[in-house]
């Protein structure tokens, strides 16, 4: 098993740039959930999905965008890249989001210039 | 809404112990314990549901008072492998969000 991945691991965007981060798991598990990282700030939740079709939004979700067409895949969008949205992304994906562990992607590593 | 952690950083020799808290003005459903290293993904330390239980892992521990909301991560006769940032994330009863807190940088000295 190659456990959640994510890629591009490093981007460097322009403002008003858009983009797509990729993450994808191959566990079979139903929730994901896309989280960024700034210093101080801990983890914040962005946007996250219970299952093929079903996504509904984090903390602080404005600026993307996300779909869940298949089990595996949970592409988050960025439609106009900001300065703000500077940031070190981490997917996550589970069988449920209150009773196990959660297992994270490596990250991506965005930069907006 | 984030978790309290408390405190933000803590500074330890090797072998001293050392306790991070969690805390939320809501009802809470499970608690869950990650531990990040610089620069790495975070890793899965334990989860606790409602009801008051402890759980433990070899040195490090925690509890969870659900009438109190709020939880404590025990790390025991501390090794420099448990220096990181530990976060706390907490669920709620007719939610799926995981939400977690701005962490507790703990730093492990020879």
């Amino acid at each position: 098993n190659a456990g959640v991945t994510q890629t591009p691991k490093f981007q460097v965007l322009k403002t008003g740039q858009s983009m797509t981060l990729q993450c994808a798991q191959d566990m079979n598990h139903e929730y994901m959930s896309w989280y960024r990282q700034d210093p101080g700030m801990g983890l914040r939740l962005i946007h996250y999905s219970v299952g093929a079709g079903i996504t509904d939004q984090g903390e602080v979700p404005n600026g993307y965008n996300v779909s869940r067409s298949t089990t595996e895949d949970f592409p988050l969008r960025l439609l106009s890249a900001a300065p703000s949205q500077t940031s070190v992304y981490f997917c996550a994906s589970s069988y449920t989001v209150k009773r196990v562990e959660q297992y994270f992607g490596p990250g991506t590593r965005l930069t907006v210039t | 809404q984030q978790p309290v952690q408390s405190p933000q950083a803590v500074i330890l020799r090797e072998g001293e112990d050392a306790v991070i808290n969690c805390s939320s003005s809501k009802a809470l459903y499970s608690v869950h314990w990650y531990r990040q290293k610089h620069g790495e993904a975070p890793v899965f330390l334990m989860i606790l549901l409602k009801g008051g239980e402890q759980k433990g892992h070899e040195k490090i521990s925690a509890s969870f008072n659900e009438k109190k909301q709020q939880s404590s991560l025990y790390l025991t006769a501390s090794q420099l492998s448990y220096s990181g940032t530990y976060f706390c994330g907490l669920t709620q009863g007719g939610s799926e969000k995981l939400v977690f807190g701005k962490g507790t940088k703990l730093t492990v000295n020879p």
